[in-house]
Protein backbone atom coordinates (compact mmCIF):
# COMPACT_ATOMS: atom_id res chain seq x y z
CA UNK A 1 0.00 0.00 0.00
CA UNK A 2 1.21 3.41 -0.87
CA UNK A 3 1.89 5.83 2.65
CA UNK A 4 0.95 9.22 2.33
CA UNK A 5 1.33 11.52 0.12
CA UNK A 6 1.98 15.07 -0.51
CA UNK A 7 2.55 17.64 -3.10
CA UNK A 8 4.26 19.63 -4.16
CA UNK A 9 7.58 18.37 -2.54
CA UNK A 10 9.30 21.89 -2.68
CA UNK A 11 7.53 25.26 -3.05
CA UNK A 12 9.33 29.25 -3.16
CA UNK A 13 6.51 31.61 -2.81
CA UNK A 14 6.89 35.63 -2.15
CA UNK A 15 5.86 37.37 0.47
CA UNK A 16 2.06 38.52 0.25
CA UNK A 17 1.04 35.62 -2.09
CA UNK A 18 -1.14 32.06 -1.40
CA UNK A 19 0.02 28.76 -1.23
CA UNK A 20 -1.98 25.49 -1.28
CA UNK A 21 -0.80 22.50 -0.11
CA UNK A 22 -1.55 18.59 -0.34
CA UNK A 23 -2.05 15.39 0.78
CA UNK A 24 -3.37 12.00 -0.15
CA UNK A 25 -4.20 9.67 3.15
CA UNK A 26 -3.26 5.98 3.41
CA UNK A 27 -6.24 4.02 1.61
CA UNK A 28 -8.78 3.50 4.35
CA UNK A 29 -7.23 6.64 6.37
CA UNK A 30 -10.43 8.99 7.35
CA UNK A 31 -8.53 11.67 9.16
CA UNK A 32 -5.58 13.88 8.43
CA UNK A 33 -4.04 15.89 10.50
CA UNK A 34 -1.57 19.33 9.47
CA UNK A 35 1.86 19.91 11.36
CA UNK A 36 4.41 22.93 10.83
CA UNK A 37 7.56 22.23 11.72
CA UNK A 38 10.01 25.71 11.44
CA UNK A 39 13.79 24.34 10.85
CA UNK A 40 15.34 23.27 14.10
CA UNK A 41 11.85 22.71 16.13
CA UNK A 42 9.35 19.94 16.80
CA UNK A 43 6.12 19.46 14.52
CA UNK A 44 3.64 21.97 15.98
CA UNK A 45 0.14 21.00 15.03
CA UNK A 46 -1.94 23.37 12.58
CA UNK A 47 -5.16 21.12 11.93
CA UNK A 48 -7.28 17.81 12.13
CA UNK A 49 -9.78 17.08 9.82
CA UNK A 50 -11.87 13.70 10.21
CA UNK A 51 -14.98 12.62 7.83
CA UNK A 52 -14.52 16.36 6.44
CA UNK A 53 -14.81 18.00 9.69
CA UNK A 54 -12.50 20.07 11.59
CA UNK A 55 -11.75 17.74 14.85
CA UNK A 56 -9.14 20.44 15.76
CA UNK A 57 -7.20 23.42 15.44
CA UNK A 58 -3.77 24.42 16.63
CA UNK A 59 -2.87 28.13 17.29
CA UNK A 60 -2.14 29.67 14.04
CA UNK A 61 -3.68 32.18 12.17
CA UNK A 62 -6.54 32.81 10.14
CA UNK A 63 -4.43 32.90 7.17
CA UNK A 64 -4.53 28.76 7.58
CA UNK A 65 -7.32 27.13 6.67
CA UNK A 66 -7.72 23.37 5.20
CA UNK A 67 -10.06 21.04 4.02
CA UNK A 68 -10.66 17.81 3.42
CA UNK A 69 -12.37 16.12 0.38
CA UNK A 70 -14.90 13.21 0.00
CA UNK A 71 -12.08 10.75 -0.85
CA UNK A 72 -10.24 11.82 2.43
CA UNK A 73 -7.54 14.11 0.56
CA UNK A 74 -6.91 17.52 1.93
CA UNK A 75 -5.84 20.41 1.09
CA UNK A 76 -3.63 23.05 3.56
CA UNK A 77 -4.32 26.75 2.22
CA UNK A 78 -2.31 29.86 3.49
CA UNK A 79 -3.05 33.27 2.64
CA UNK A 80 -0.94 36.37 2.46
CA UNK A 81 2.40 34.57 3.02
CA UNK A 82 5.06 36.05 5.97
CA UNK A 83 8.62 35.07 5.54
CA UNK A 84 7.65 32.89 8.99
CA UNK A 85 5.63 30.95 7.24
CA UNK A 86 8.82 28.84 5.82
CA UNK A 87 8.82 25.40 7.15
CA UNK A 88 8.17 22.16 6.41
CA UNK A 89 4.59 21.37 6.38
CA UNK A 90 3.63 17.47 7.25
CA UNK A 91 0.66 15.72 7.07
CA UNK A 92 -0.36 12.71 8.75
CA UNK A 93 -2.91 9.78 8.55
CA UNK A 94 -5.05 7.59 10.81
CA UNK A 95 -7.97 5.52 10.88
CA UNK A 96 -9.73 7.24 13.14
CA UNK A 97 -9.66 10.49 14.60
CA UNK A 98 -8.06 9.35 17.99
CA UNK A 99 -5.37 6.57 16.52
CA UNK A 100 -2.97 6.29 18.22
CA UNK A 101 -0.64 5.94 15.85
CA UNK A 102 -0.22 8.74 12.94
CA UNK A 103 1.41 8.33 9.70
CA UNK A 104 3.35 11.02 8.30
CA UNK A 105 3.69 12.00 4.67
CA UNK A 106 7.32 12.99 3.59
CA UNK A 107 6.56 16.75 3.69
CA UNK A 108 5.91 20.16 1.63
CA UNK A 109 9.20 22.26 1.81
CA UNK A 110 7.58 25.89 1.52
CA UNK A 111 9.81 28.89 1.21
CA UNK A 112 9.09 32.23 1.56
CA UNK A 113 10.99 35.12 -0.03
CA UNK B 1 4.27 26.44 21.83
CA UNK B 2 6.25 23.15 22.30
CA UNK B 3 4.79 20.71 25.13
CA UNK B 4 7.57 18.96 25.47
CA UNK B 5 11.55 19.42 26.26
CA UNK B 6 14.26 17.19 24.99
CA UNK B 7 17.82 16.62 26.23
CA UNK B 8 20.15 16.53 25.10
CA UNK B 9 19.83 18.14 22.11
CA UNK B 10 22.59 16.75 19.88
CA UNK B 11 24.24 13.55 21.03
CA UNK B 12 27.18 11.67 19.00
CA UNK B 13 28.42 8.59 20.07
CA UNK B 14 30.06 5.62 18.44
CA UNK B 15 28.15 2.49 16.55
CA UNK B 16 27.65 -0.17 19.01
CA UNK B 17 26.99 2.30 21.97
CA UNK B 18 23.69 2.99 23.80
CA UNK B 19 22.12 6.20 23.26
CA UNK B 20 19.53 8.13 25.58
CA UNK B 21 17.43 10.50 25.22
CA UNK B 22 14.96 12.57 27.59
CA UNK B 23 11.55 13.86 27.42
CA UNK B 24 10.30 16.24 29.75
CA UNK B 25 6.10 17.39 29.20
CA UNK B 26 4.02 20.15 31.67
CA UNK B 27 -0.01 19.05 31.12
CA UNK B 28 -1.06 15.23 32.40
CA UNK B 29 -1.19 12.78 29.36
CA UNK B 30 -2.71 10.23 27.81
CA UNK B 31 -0.21 8.82 26.45
CA UNK B 32 3.10 9.72 24.92
CA UNK B 33 5.19 8.93 21.40
CA UNK B 34 8.44 8.69 20.56
CA UNK B 35 9.40 8.91 16.57
CA UNK B 36 12.02 9.67 14.31
CA UNK B 37 12.70 11.90 11.33
CA UNK B 38 15.81 10.98 8.93
CA UNK B 39 17.09 14.62 7.11
CA UNK B 40 14.01 16.45 7.78
CA UNK B 41 11.77 14.39 5.85
CA UNK B 42 8.49 12.60 7.53
CA UNK B 43 8.40 11.52 10.76
CA UNK B 44 8.00 7.21 11.73
CA UNK B 45 6.36 6.18 14.77
CA UNK B 46 8.41 4.16 16.97
CA UNK B 47 6.55 3.32 20.05
CA UNK B 48 3.57 4.60 22.42
CA UNK B 49 3.51 4.36 26.07
CA UNK B 50 0.19 4.94 27.61
CA UNK B 51 0.14 7.02 31.13
CA UNK B 52 -0.49 3.78 33.31
CA UNK B 53 2.69 1.94 31.72
CA UNK B 54 6.21 2.77 33.19
CA UNK B 55 8.14 0.61 30.50
CA UNK B 56 7.89 -0.52 27.30
CA UNK B 57 10.16 -2.64 24.94
CA UNK B 58 10.09 -2.72 21.18
CA UNK B 59 13.44 -4.46 19.56
CA UNK B 60 16.33 -2.37 20.46
CA UNK B 61 13.95 0.33 22.14
CA UNK B 62 13.58 0.71 24.94
CA UNK B 63 11.17 3.82 26.83
CA UNK B 64 10.52 4.67 30.32
CA UNK B 65 7.86 7.41 31.61
CA UNK B 66 7.79 8.59 35.02
CA UNK B 67 4.16 10.99 35.13
CA UNK B 68 4.90 12.11 38.49
CA UNK B 69 7.99 13.99 36.91
CA UNK B 70 6.45 14.52 33.74
CA UNK B 71 9.33 12.84 31.87
CA UNK B 72 10.48 9.81 29.81
CA UNK B 73 13.07 8.53 28.39
CA UNK B 74 13.85 6.60 24.65
CA UNK B 75 17.12 3.99 24.93
CA UNK B 76 18.76 2.92 21.35
CA UNK B 77 20.75 0.03 22.41
CA UNK B 78 23.82 -1.20 20.20
CA UNK B 79 23.45 2.06 17.86
CA UNK B 80 24.07 1.29 14.08
CA UNK B 81 25.23 4.50 11.57
CA UNK B 82 21.61 3.94 10.45
CA UNK B 83 19.79 5.08 13.64
CA UNK B 84 21.35 8.70 12.59
CA UNK B 85 18.48 10.71 13.22
CA UNK B 86 16.37 13.38 15.05
CA UNK B 87 14.57 11.70 17.87
CA UNK B 88 10.67 13.34 18.84
CA UNK B 89 8.87 12.59 22.18
CA UNK B 90 4.62 13.99 21.69
CA UNK B 91 2.52 13.41 24.13
CA UNK B 92 -1.53 12.96 23.65
CA UNK B 93 -2.43 15.40 26.25
CA UNK B 94 -5.51 14.43 28.93
CA UNK B 95 -9.02 15.59 27.41
CA UNK B 96 -7.52 15.61 23.83
CA UNK B 97 -10.65 14.90 21.87
CA UNK B 98 -8.59 14.37 18.59
CA UNK B 99 -5.24 12.96 17.38
CA UNK B 100 -3.80 16.30 17.80
CA UNK B 101 -0.28 15.55 19.35
CA UNK B 102 2.81 17.96 20.77
CA UNK B 103 5.83 17.75 19.93
CA UNK B 104 9.18 18.19 21.49
CA UNK B 105 12.48 20.30 19.96
CA UNK B 106 13.93 16.85 19.53
CA UNK B 107 17.41 15.06 20.01
CA UNK B 108 20.05 14.58 17.11
CA UNK B 109 21.51 11.41 17.19
CA UNK B 110 24.52 10.58 15.10
CA UNK B 111 25.80 7.50 14.82
CA UNK B 112 29.53 6.97 13.70
CA UNK B 113 30.52 3.97 11.95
Amino acid sequence: DAGVTQSPTHLIKTRGQHVTLRCSPISGHKSVSWYQQVLGQGPQFIFQYYEKEERGRGNFPDRFSARQFPNYSSELNVNALLLGDSALYLCASSFVTRSYEQYFGPGTRLTVT
Amino acid sequence: SQQGEEDPQALSIQEGENATMNCSYKTSINNLQWYRQNSGRGLVHLILIRSNEREKHSGRLRVTLDTSKKSSSLLITASRAADTASYFCATDALGNQGGKLIFGQGTELSVKP
